[in-house]
């Protein structure tokens, strides 16, 4: 199965500050990769999919960027809303893997 | 629009069974793949497997290939996943997620059930 790593595993940030979340494939996945937010007690929410194409109804200050084995979520201009744990999911071959978080908490 | 209903909370004790379902409204349902998904407390996701519910053809990973039954029933649009064998280990939200394709290529799950928390203790 391949695995996904993301790091960092958490974040302290403030609000209106530039985030960046990585995430790194054992093996190439061309651009079958998409992030997720998941709030406590909820479901998560797909933000991105195909590496870079914003889901609908996701705010622009999410971006998606990478392709092969390395991959980044950025977001431009953290808002209070956006304090949440973030997963990327390969969906290149099956099994399909998650990488195991990112939280981003506020300093 | 599109939603995913799955059934409530089980506590189950080791060995046994549970069947949690995952009712879908709102599109086509047989036009979809659904995914199971888990995630045990505090932890990441951990994939279970997939069921096309057109055919009823399934594909599980490999840690649950002799536990795992997935099932569909077309008349409710409800699609069933249970898991044999109950160890304290397979305590877990238990997710069903609908598989969409953008452009047909790249697929992702763009809807989600609520969740199922399976407990199993003695």
């Amino acid at each position: 199965a391949i695995q996904m790593t993301q790091s960092p595993s958490s974040l302290s940030a403030s609000v209106g500050d530039r985030v960046t979340l990585t995430c790194r494939a054992s093996q190439g996945i061309r651009n079958d990769l998409g992030w997720y937010q998941q709030k406590p007690g909820q479901a998560p929410k797909l933000l991105i999919y195909a590496a870079s194409s914003l889901q609908s109804g996701v705010p622009s200050r999410f971006s998606g960027s990478g392709s092969g084995t390395d991959f980044t979520l950025t977001i431009s201009s953290l808002q209070p809303e956006d304090f949440a744990t973030y997963y990327c999911l390969q969906d290149d071959s099956y099994p399909w893997t998650f990488g195991q978080g990112t939280k981003v908490e506020i300093k | 629009q599109v939603q995913l209903v799955q059934s409530g909370a089980e506590l189950k004790k080791p060995g046994a069974s549970v069947k949690v379902s995952c009712k879908a409204s709102g599109y086509t349902f047989t036009n979809y793949y659904i995914h199971w998904v888990r995630q045990a407390p505090g932890q990441g996701f951990e994939w279970v497997g997939i069921i096309d519910p057109s055919g009823g053809r399934t594909n599980y990973a490999q840690n649950f290939q002799d536990r795992v039954t997935m099932t569909r029933d077309t008349s409710t649009s409800t699609v069933y996943m249970e898991v044999s064998s109950l160890e304290s280990d397979d305590t877990a939200v238990y997710y069903c997620a609908r598989r969409f394709c953008f452009g047909g290529t790249a697929c992702q799950y763009d809807s989600w059930g609520q969740g199922t928390l399976v407990t199993v203790s003695s």
